[in-house]
């Protein structure tokens, strides 16, 4: 079965810095998502990754997928108080169908001023 | 709107006794999961189902059994309460099929006494 595994399990930068989280795949990747949850609220779907090599960013936040699809990186750069949650990297379990995600165990991130 | 709801949010209660969590989703999707989040933050897939049709049982005891009326809805109901039930239970919802981004419901806080 497929396993994630992320580092840093926690992380605490100073507001500002840039920061980078890992999320290694014990099988290839068809899928790989990144998802923020902070507490009392439900996962928020940052961004979508599928083929090797590729890169998305939104506002501040990068993510890529090596190009063995086997890798993910998540980047913040210049973090800021609202960065702060826990990081979660998913992956679709089967490479076609129906497919719920594994999940990393995720990365804590507090940013402080 | 919010896409993916759940009741209720938090939901204590005593071993041995039964409840039922509730989920439905405003986005037309086919498919709709229920995860597991447990005291250590490892998040993991119990059920699928897609079009009113359990897809993906994963090991989960007997005790729990999802019931779907309708594609919009997918509610869990839990017999006999254990201690080891406590957790954060999460609803989300997709398009069928593989590389489908899952969207998820705010989660359902349970705790067993």
């Amino acid at each position: 079965s497929q396993e994630l595994e992320q580092s840093p399990q926690s992380l605490i930068v100073q507001e500002g810095k840039n920061l980078t989280i890992n999320c290694t795949s014990s099988k290839t990747l068809y899928g790989l998502y990144w998802y923020k949850q902070k507490y009392g609220e439900g996962l928020i779907f940052l961004m979508m990754l599928q083929k090797g090599g590729e890169e998305k960013s939104h506002e501040k936040i990068t993510a890529k997928l090596d190009e063995k699809k086997q890798q993910s990186s998540l980047h913040i750069t210049a973090s800021q108080p609202s960065h702060a949650g826990i990081y979660l990297c998913g992956a679709d379990s089967y490479s076609s169908g129906n497919t719920p995600l594994v999940f990393g165990k995720g990365t804590r991130l507090s940013v402080i001023a | 709107d919010t896409a993916v709801s759940q009741t209720p949010k938090y939901l204590v209660t005593q071993m041995g006794n039964d409840k039922s969590i509730k989920c439905e989703q405003n986005l037309g999707h086919d498919t709709m999961y229920w995860y597991k989040q447990d005291s250590k933050k490892f998040l993991k897939i119990m059920f699928s189902y897609n079009n009113k049709e359990l897809i993906i049982n994963e090991t989960v005891p007997n005790r729990f059994s999802p019931k779907s009326p309708d594609k919009a809805h997918l509610n869990l109901h839990i017999n006999s309460l254990e201690l080891g039930d406590s957790a954060v239970y999460f609803c989300a919802s997709s398009l069928a099929g593989g590389g489908e981004t899952q969207y998820f419901g705010p989660g359902t806080r349970l705790l067993v006494l």
